[in-house]
């Protein structure tokens, strides 16, 4: 089956500053990357995904880049804000009749004042 | 339109009790799913789900039993809770099966479960 490994599983940045989560993905069936933000005692909250036949997608101050050679993928947060603290959470899956989403293990991610 | 509604919010058990977690969408989605989320392990996925009358197991069933007799209903069944099951669980949603590797997932706040 798949398995989703995030690095590193915490990361501190100073406010304004970029931040760069990386996850790598062992199945090269799977072609749907999606990230999850989870705040403080909620449940996890799509943020972006991005598909096999592109290799960017960009939504503001996030954006998403995968290798599918490298089998990796990376969230990159610019100009980061103290309300981008949380957990965030890479997946990855496959379409068809046996899809699961497979989830990384999450990163906190804390943003100094 | 309320999402994914999970109840009770937080639970204590001693070893040996049941109960079951409830959870409701609104979005007529066909497919619904149960997650546990533990220290360092990340979301795993239980029991899911592709429609009422069909379910089948995750990657870490043991200890949980699910039915879905409605679209909208998927409860989560501890009959013999155990420590081990002290975990945050979340209930989650989408359109069908087809939507996990097109469309989101929609989770519900979660059950935070204290078995003593």
């Amino acid at each position: 089956g798949e398995n989703v490994e995030q690095h590193p599983s915490t990361l501190s940045v100073q406010e304004g500053d970029s931040a760069v989560i990386k996850c790598t993905y062992s199945d090269s069936a799977s072609n749907y990357f999606p990230w999850y933000k989870q705040e403080l005692g909620k449940g996890p909250q799509l943020i972006i995904d991005i598909r096999s036949n592109v290799g960017e997608k960009k939504d503001q101050r996030i954006a998403v880049t995968l290798n599918k050679t490298a089998k990796h993928f990376s969230l990159h947060i610019t100009e980061t804000q103290p309300e981008d603290s949380a957990v965030y959470f890479c997946a990855a899956s496959s379409t068809g009749a046996n899809s699961k989403l497979t989830f990384g293990k999450g990163i906190t991610l804390s943003v100094r004042p | 339109n309320a999402g994914v509604t999970q109840t009770p919010k937080f639970q204590v058990l001693k070893t040996g009790q049941s109960m079951t977690l409830q959870c409701a969408q609104d979005m007529n989605h066909e497919y619904m799913s149960w997650y546990r989320q533990d220290p360092g392990m990340g979301l795993r996925l239980i029991h899911y789900s592709v429609g009422a009358g069909i379910t089948d197991q995750g990657e870490v069933p043991n200890g949980y039993n699910v039915s879905r007799s409605t679209t909208e209903d998927f409860p989560l069944r501890l009959l013999s809770a155990a420590p081990s099951q002290t975990s945050v669980y979340f209930c989650a949603s989408t359109p069908s099966l087809a939507s996990i590797g097109k469309n989101i997932q929609y989770f519900g706040a979660g059950t935070r479960l204290s078995v003593l």
